[in-house]
């Protein structure tokens, strides 16, 4: 069964302190894997498309990688602004995409 | 350019109503989807449109949920007599194709009374 499972559920980082946001999937034909944040109260905002294991994407303090199994979201030396619910997203051969149920990530000035 | 626009934001309606929501996709957007989210879920897949196929309706949970979409356009997503469980936000996404990245609207927050 496809299925895609995000970790942890909350993060809590002091500012400054890097850490990474973790999304596993089980997903055959995978098409591409989507990061997206989430405002509280706003519809996901697009972060990243990965495609292929190896692939490596960087938006100011936020990099995604990929591997077969796996995406990682690192989070470099975070401000508090960058507290949002992160989601990960999966596209298999078909219309589907299978979410997450996401990363709540809060920063601490 | 405009984003992905939803109406009303915000919906309140007593159990048996029927409600309709409406997207405005992003122009030249040939895929649309709609979801739903609950407090504390992963979004859930409602249904698709590509261009003029017919939709993929395989998410609907029920047969009190449809949706249209008008000239390649606008989509509207009706709930018929509408239950408490009803109540969630649904989201409506366009893309360029089915495989593009998605551009997610605000969002509409359903309560069902």
């Amino acid at each position: 069964e496809d299925q895609v499972t995000q970790s942890p559920e909350a993060l809590r980082l002091q500012e400054g302190e890097s850490s990474s946001l973790n999304c596993s999937y089980t997903v055959s034909g995978l098409r591409g894997l989507f990061w997206y944040r989430q405002d509280p109260g706003k519809g996901p905002e697009f972060l990243f498309t990965l495609y292929s294991a190896g692939e490596e994407k960087e938006k100011e303090r936020l990099k995604a990688t990929l591997t077969k199994k796996e995406s990682f979201l690192h989070i470099t030396a975070p401000k508090p602004e960058d507290s949002a619910t992160y989601l990960c997203a999966v596209n298999r051969s078909g219309n589907q995409f299978y979410f997450g149920t996401g990363t709540s990530l809060t920063v601490i000035p | 350019g405009a984003g992905v626009s939803q109406s009303p934001s915000n919906k309140v309606t007593e159990k048996g109503k029927d409600v309709e929501l409406r997207c405005d996709p992003i122009s030249g957007h040939t895929a649309l989807y709609w979801y739903r989210q609950s407090l504390g879920q992963g979004l859930e897949f409602l249904i698709y449109f590509q261009g003029n196929s017919a939709p993929d309706k395989s998410g609907l949970p029920s047969d009190r949920f449809s949706a249209e979409r008008t000239g390649g356009s606008v989509s509207t997503l009706t709930i018929q007599r509408t239950q408490q469980e009803d109540s969630a936000v649904y989201l409506c996404a366009s893309s360029l194709d089915r495989v593009e990245t998605q551009y997610f609207g605000p969002g509409t927050r359903l309560l069902v009374l």
